[in-house]
């Protein structure tokens, strides 16, 4: 199994400025994922991060909004840049274990734009 | 394109009855297929994995493949309260440990 620990939880930040979201993970995980997640909906994939390449955006995701770092194997971070209020949700890191065949989830990060 | 469709519900089901949930896929190679349940507030969590075609069953949940109509189901049975929230199909389409979302089913189960 991996256990994610994401931080902060939930942050209430201005529009225009920018948040840093953390993912660390206690192993070693070659793909790292960030999603957002609207109230009520379901998971909306953002990018895939791999340790020493430059991350992969989905449609509609570009880089100078959302910049990616990945360090090394155990962590990742995700920022949300020039934040507006439809920027508010909640962003989840996750990682999919070969070995227990399942994915894994952080605990989330409740971002409120004002 | 890559889609997996369910049923946003919400679906309704009395304490005791058997709640069937239903999921859909559009890549025919698809290998693995998966259940996750979210609490409202929570992060997803893996309730069922299943690989081949026919049921697999753990407890009072049991997961149905069918690959030819590219078909997977969750049945609970002996429905509890503590099972109301929303259940997320997830499929692997590309074996690139990247999976593909469904919209997700929110169950309520009434005392």
């Amino acid at each position: 199994s991996a256990v994610i620990s994401q931080k902060p939880s939930r942050d209430i930040c201005q529009r225009g400025t920018s948040l840093t979201i953390q993912c660390q993970v206690d192993s070693q995980v070659t793909m790292m994922f960030w999603y957002r997640q609207q109230p009520g909906q379901s998971l909306t994939l953002i990018a895939t991060a791999n340790q020493g390449s430059e991350a992969t955006y989905e449609s509609g995701f570009v880089i100078d909004k959302f910049p990616i770092s990945r360090p090394n194997l155990t962590f990742s971070t995700l920022t949300v840049s020039n934040m507006s209020p439809e920027d508010s949700s909640i962003y989840l890191c996750s990682v999919y274990s070969s070995g227990a065949a399942e994915a894994f989830f952080g605990q989330g990060t409740r971002l409120t734009v004002v | 394109q890559k889609e997996v469709e369910q049923n946003s519900g919400p679906l309704s089901v009395p304490e005791g009855a058997i709640a069937s949930l239903n999921c859909t896929y559009s890549d025919r190679v698809s290998q693995s297929f998966f259940w996750y349940r979210q609490y409202s507030g929570k992060s997803p969590e893996l309730i069922m994995s299943i690989y081949s075609n026919g049921d697999k069953e753990d407890g009072r949940f049991t997961a149905q493949l069918n690959k030819a109509s590219q078909y997977v189901s969750l049945l609970i049975r002996d429905s509890q309260p503590s099972d109301s929230a929303t259940y997320l199909c997830a499929v692997d389409m590309d074996s690139n440990y990247q999976l593909i979302w469904g919209a997700g089913t929110k169950l309520i189960i009434k005392p």
